[in-house]
């Protein structure tokens, strides 16, 4: 069955720093892969999703994602992160023939003015 | 306009009692769930319904049931309500295989 880790639960950065927030899976072939952010009070908003392809996918709000098969892992990324990025961010993977789609328990983002 | 919507927002009742929660997307979606989550903000799929037909029942009590009157509607009731059923609940809704589920803003269930 797959599964998705998220081995940081909490994650603090300064305003203006770079962000990576780590994710990997586990699948027996190549799954679809996606982010989403939950601001607070809030549901998941998709941020970006893998199916194939280029590696590199660009996502909403300046995010993007690497899949890298050999580490099978799908880390978020932002060059330069804002105050309003706090929030919750939750990695995900979903097989090919349904759309059973499993998360990961979550990163908890702080930003520092 | 909200593509997936939910009601009521907050939801507060006594132990035993009865509730519902109401779900409807407008998207065209073939494809609706219901997910768990709970203090610690883990996720849990607890149903979905393709075209009126339940493909996945994760291990959950049978006191909750989700109802489906049509594509566009998933509504989830839940008999007996317990303290250990307060969480929030989120409806979400997809289309295509891989496309990503559209969350509604979820209920916050909250049994005294």
């Amino acid at each position: 069955a797959q599964s998705v880790t998220q081995p940081d639960i909490h994650i603090t950065v300064s305003e203006g720093a770079s962000l990576e927030l780590r994710c990997n899976y586990s699948y027996g072939a190549t799954p679809y892969l996606f982010w989403y952010v939950q601001s607070p009070g809030q549901g998941l908003q998709l941020l970006l999703k893998y199916f194939s392809g280029d590696t590199l996918v660009q996502g909403i709000k300046g995010f993007e994602a690497e899949f890298k098969r050999s580490q099978s892992s799908f880390n978020l990324r932002k060059p330069s992160v804002h105050w309003s990025d706090a929030a919750e961010y939750f990695c995900a993977v979903g097989p090919h023939n349904n759309n059973d789609m499993r998360f990961g328990a979550g990163t908890r983002l702080t930003v520092k003015p | 306009d909200t593509a997936v919507s939910q009601t009521p927002k907050y939801l507060v009742t006594q132990m035993g009692n009865d509730k519902s929660i109401k779900c409807e997307q407008n998207l065209g979606h073939d494809t609706m769930y219901w997910y768990k989550q709970d203090s610690k903000k883990f996720l849990k799929i607890m149903f979905s319904y393709n075209n009126k037909e339940l493909i996945i029942n994760e291990t959950v009590p049978n006191r909750f049931s989700p109802k489906s009157p049509d594509k566009a509607h998933l509504n989830l009731h839940i008999n007996s309500l317990e303290l250990g059923d307060s969480a929030v609940y989120f409806c979400a809704s997809s289309q295509e295989l891989g496309g990503g589920y559209t969350f509604g803003s979820g209920t916050r269930l909250t049994v005294v």
